[in-house]
């Protein structure tokens, strides 16, 4: 059974970089029918997607976050991260990671999620 | 950008009530819409995805359909399990954009 794990701080500076990696065990990273991606949740909101990326490394990021984002892939630990630089407490949300199978572009396995609260 | 705007925002039914939550875009999306329902404190879960494709193991009661700009999510008999948040997601050259979700409350 396919499952992603995401891991990293919960707490994270103004300012500062937020970085997040999500392990995937049960299948391969390395897999041509997936993508990858983040998508993230304020506290009481909606839903919003920030990117995703494919095994090759080719990435897609969301318009509006595009010039803070940087998703990586790394195929040798079965596991991609996600980089947000510069944070605000706008960036204050739950954030998920997702396997996306290109042929139908979906969410269809998730991850539990972690909060990343950005306080000083 | 595509924005997709839902409606209702909040819906309020009853067990039994047949249910329908409505999803438009703001330019032609095909039938690349998904949807989703999430529960407090869980990650979203698939329902629908090409507007009217129905996920492995979701209920029948669980419907979708549209194309182009308008696209609906229909619960033909809403089951005490369906109390919940409901959210669709358009794809578009790479792209992701959420409604800004749907609760369905008890009435």
């Amino acid at each position: 059974q396919l499952q992603l794990q995401e891991s990293g701080p919960g707490l994270v500076k103004p300012s500062e970089t937020l970085s997040l990696t999500c392990t995937v065990s049960g299948g391969s990273i390395s897999s041509s029918s997936y993508y990858w991606g983040w998508i993230r949740q304020p506290p009481g909101k909606g839903l919003e997607w920030i990117g995703s990326i494919y095994y090759s490394g080719s990435t897609y990021y969301n318009p509006s976050l595009k010039s803070r984002v940087t998703i990586s892939v790394d195929t040798s630990k079965n596991q991609f991260s996600l980089k947000l630089s510069s944070v605000t407490a706008a960036d204050t949300a739950v954030y998920y990671c997702a396997r996306a199978p290109r042929n139908i572009a979906v969410a269809d396995y998730w991850g539990q999620g972690t909060l990343v609260t950005v306080s000083s | 950008d595509i924005q997709m705007t839902q409606s209702p925002s909040t819906l309020s039914a009853s067990v039994g009530d047949r249910v329908t939550i409505t999803c438009r875009a703001s330019q032609s999306i095909s039938s690349w819409l998904a949807w989703y329902q999430q529960k407090p404190g869980k990650a979203p879960k698939l329902l629908i995805y090409k507007a009217s494709s129905l996920e492995s193991g979701v209920p029948s009661r669980f419907s979708g359909s549209g194309s182009g700009t308008e696209f609906t999510l229909t619960i033909s008999s809403l089951q005490p399990d369906d109390f919940a948040t409901y959210y669709c997601q358009q794809y578009n050259s790479f792209t992701w954009t959420f409604g800004q979700g749907t609760k369905v409350e008890i009435k």
